[in-house]
């Protein structure tokens, strides 16, 4: 089992440019959570995707948006990029009903 | 969620009991304590988590007090691979699924050779 796997780890991106992040579920999970990590603080709840469809958000803008596949797989897009945009971007993955969250290990956003 | 209060720091002597305690007051009926971990450069993992009995695993032990305002999770024999940040949530637990994780800003764990 390969557990939660992100894609790309690192990535170097401009002000005002688009990204998409990616996520693979641990195997059987079929809910997909993203969580935005600054430098020195706890992971900020982004959003939150089940059977495809966003089930909830937290207090990020509408530059953040995202996609489920059919295989539970997820996207993330953050447009026109800030210089604040640069974090830490974590996937969680978990199953509907159940208690523990498998996160994986992240892609680092710098936004230069 | 209940709000948690934790220690921003804290130092262990490696193979000595880690002790790390938490603070929910404000803590309901039906919410859970979990805890976290998340060595450095990272993703976080889960510990353990426990309503009002004592939990252990193969990783650590949670002690949860009568009034449940407060917990404290044990690393039993310390090592220096569990130097990490140590997040203590609060939250109902079978809606893993449905909401979300709220982190603060944990303790910073250091375990010294």
């Amino acid at each position: 089992d390969a557990g939660v796997t992100q894609s790309p780890t690192h990535l170097i991106k401009t002000r005002g440019q688009q990204v998409t992040l990616r996520c693979s579920p641990k195997s059987g999970h079929d809910t997909v959570s993203w969580y935005q990590q600054a430098l020195g603080q706890g992971p900020q709840f982004i959003f939150q995707y089940y059977e495809e469809e966003e089930r909830q958000r937290g207090n990020f803008p509408d530059r953040f948006s995202g996609h489920q596949f059919p295989n539970y797989s997820s996207e993330l897009n953050v447009n026109a990029l800030l210089l604040g945009d640069s974090a830490l971007y974590l996937c969680a993955s978990s199953l509907e009903g159940r208690e523990k969250a498998f996160f994986g290990q992240g892609t680092r956003l710098t936004v230069v | 969620d209940a709000k948690t209060t934790q220690p921003p720091s804290m130092d262990c002597a490696e193979g000595r009991a880690a002790n790390l305690p938490c603070n929910h007051s404000t803590i309901s009926g039906n919410e859970y304590v979990y805890w976290y971990r998340q060595i450095h450069s990272q993703g976080p993992q889960y510990i353990i988590h426990g309503l009002k009995n004592n939990e252990t695993n193969e990783m650590a032990s949670l002690i949860i007090t009568e009034d449940r305002k407060s917990s404290t999770l044990i690393l039993p024999h310390a090592t220096l691979r569990d130097t990490a940040v140590y997040y203590c949530i609060v939250r109902v637990a079978l809606d893993t699924g449905r909401r979300a994780l709220t982190f603060g800003s944990g303790t910073r764990l250091q375990v010294q050779p």
